[in-house]
């Protein structure tokens, strides 16, 4: 079974800076995707960004991008010059054949 | 935001009632999901449907029922509802194949039984 690990429950950031959230996966599947979703709070998930385990160079989405290194089964996201609107939980999900979620990283940005 | 609604937004019921959380979509999916989310923790794939007249349990055992008769539609039914179901439903569906495609999720029925 797929199991997708977030490490931090929770972070805190300061308007304009960076933030990087953790996320570890177990698979012995060669090709799949990674994404992050973003829930806010009372309001739907949305994607933030994703990654297809094949190439090479890391996602990015504007002030979002993702640290991908396979070998070591690490998928991190970084948030760059973050904004009130990032504040939200965030999830790392994995896909194969189905979806597999982490516990998610609250993350706070403070004004 | 995407094209997918859920309803009731809130609901609040007595034990041992019968419920249905209603589920659609516009954008012609053909996959759909059903995730349970208590507050604050990860989602759990409760039911899933590859199209019309398809169903298949998720990961996490739960005695709800769906439904998939229409492609844009796919309910959920409790047909007894306990304390133990109180928890948050999230509906999402995705385009046919691979596992690129995103899915896109409604905003969720947050369930209290009493």
């Amino acid at each position: 079974a797929q199991t997708v690990t977030q490490s931090q429950p929770e972070m805190s950031v300061q308007e304009a800076e960076t933030v990087t959230l953790s996320c570890t996966y177990d698979t012995s599947e060669s090709n799949y995707y990674l994404f992050w979703y973003k829930q806010p709070p009372s309001r739907q998930m949305i994607l933030v960004i994703r990654q297809e385990a094949y190439k090479q160079q890391n996602a990015t989405e504007n002030r979002f991008s993702v640290n991908f290194q396979k070998a070591a089964k690490s998928f991190s996201l970084k948030i760059s010059d973050s904004q009130l609107g990032d504040t939200a939980m965030y999830f790392c999900a994995f896909n194969d054949y189905k979806l597999s979620f982490g516990a998610g990283t609250t993350v706070t940005v403070r004004a | 935001e995407a094209d997918i609604y859920q309803t009731p937004r809130y609901l609040v019921i007595g034990t041992g009632k019968k419920i249905t959380l209603e589920c659609s979509q516009t954008m012609g999916h053909d996959k759909m999901y059903w995730y349970q989310q208590d507050p604050g923790m990860e989602l759990h794939l409760i039911h899933y449907s590859y199209g019309v007249n398809s169903t298949e349990k998720g990961d996490l055992s739960s005695e709800s029922t769906v439904s998939r008769i229409r492609t844009e539609h796919f309910p959920l039914t409790l047909e007894s509802a306990r304390p133990s179901h109180t928890s948050q439903y999230l509906c999402a569906s995705s385009r046919g194949e691979g596992q690129y495609n995103e899915q896109f999720f409604g905003p969720g029925t947050r369930l209290t039984v009493l």
